[in-house]
């Protein structure tokens, strides 16, 4: 099983709300990825966490915040967006093995289409 | 740093003939190379990929690529394209040499199949 899933599938919030997307597997993936992709554009990486610890943060604002609560979800927080954060939100997981290289294919979820008015 | 390419923006093929969606690449090591799909409003689908050894690699749909060392390719092929083939197609790069736990992805390029 290579399922990722991502919580809700849309969401439509104002720029003073607060919402959480949410990422989980169960494959026993030690890396877990945030990258936001804009319509007809690649998926630019945000953040990559490797054993539950912060690892990748691509000068991402503060108002995107992430959480990985434990090695099966990744969370993603959401405070005072801007119109121009609307994108689709996609959430991947990749296995590592003991020493923590990289060896294998990202998995991804199908993403979050979130709408800022 | 590690940059792919997809010099073509779209690739329009009749269905039943062969297609070729290209891919360059630059990394300062050696690569892992992966090619994914992705349909209308849907995450990225796995296609195949390159780590080590034979240089044609094969994939899930009936796709398969080759890497070409001297020439920083991997261009994805598909004997015989069908209209559900028709999506956006993204080549990726991760320097095995750098251990950054990241991919790099080429602008992607748009396969259209006709009927």
């Amino acid at each position: 099983d290579t399922e990722v899933t991502q919580t809700p599938k849309h969401l439509v919030m104002g720029m003073t709300n607060k919402k959480s997307l949410k990422c989980e597997q169960h494959m026993g993936h030690r890396a877990m990825y945030w990258y936001k992709q804009k319509a007809k554009k690649p998926p630019e990486l945000m953040f990559v966490y490797s054993y539950e610890k912060l690892s990748i943060n691509e000068s991402v604002p503060s108002r995107f915040s992430p959480e990985c609560p434990n090695s099966s979800l990744l969370n993603l927080h959401l405070h005072a967006l801007q119109p121009e954060d609307s994108a689709l939100y996609l959430c991947a997981s990749m296995t590592l093995i003991s020493t923590g290289a990289p060896t294998d294919t990202q998995y991804f979820g199908p993403g979050t289409r979130l709408t800022v008015l | 740093a590690q940059s792919v390419a997809q010099p073509e923006d779209q690739v329009n093929v009749a269905e039943g003939n062969p297609l070729t969606v290209k891919c360059t690449y630059s990394v300062s090591g050696n690569p892992y190379l992966f090619w994914y799909v992705q349909y209308p409003n849907r995450g990225l689908q796995f296609l195949l990929k390159y780590i080590t050894g034979d240089n044609l690699v094969k994939g899930s749909y009936g796709f398969e690529a080759e890497f070409n060392k001297s020439q920083t390719s991997f261009h994805l092929k598909k004997p015989s394209a069908l209209v559900s083939d028709s999506a956006l197609y993204f080549c990726a790069v991760r320097d095995k040499d750098t251990g950054r736990r990241a991919l790099t992805f080429g602008s992607g390029t748009r396969l259209q199949v006709q009927p």
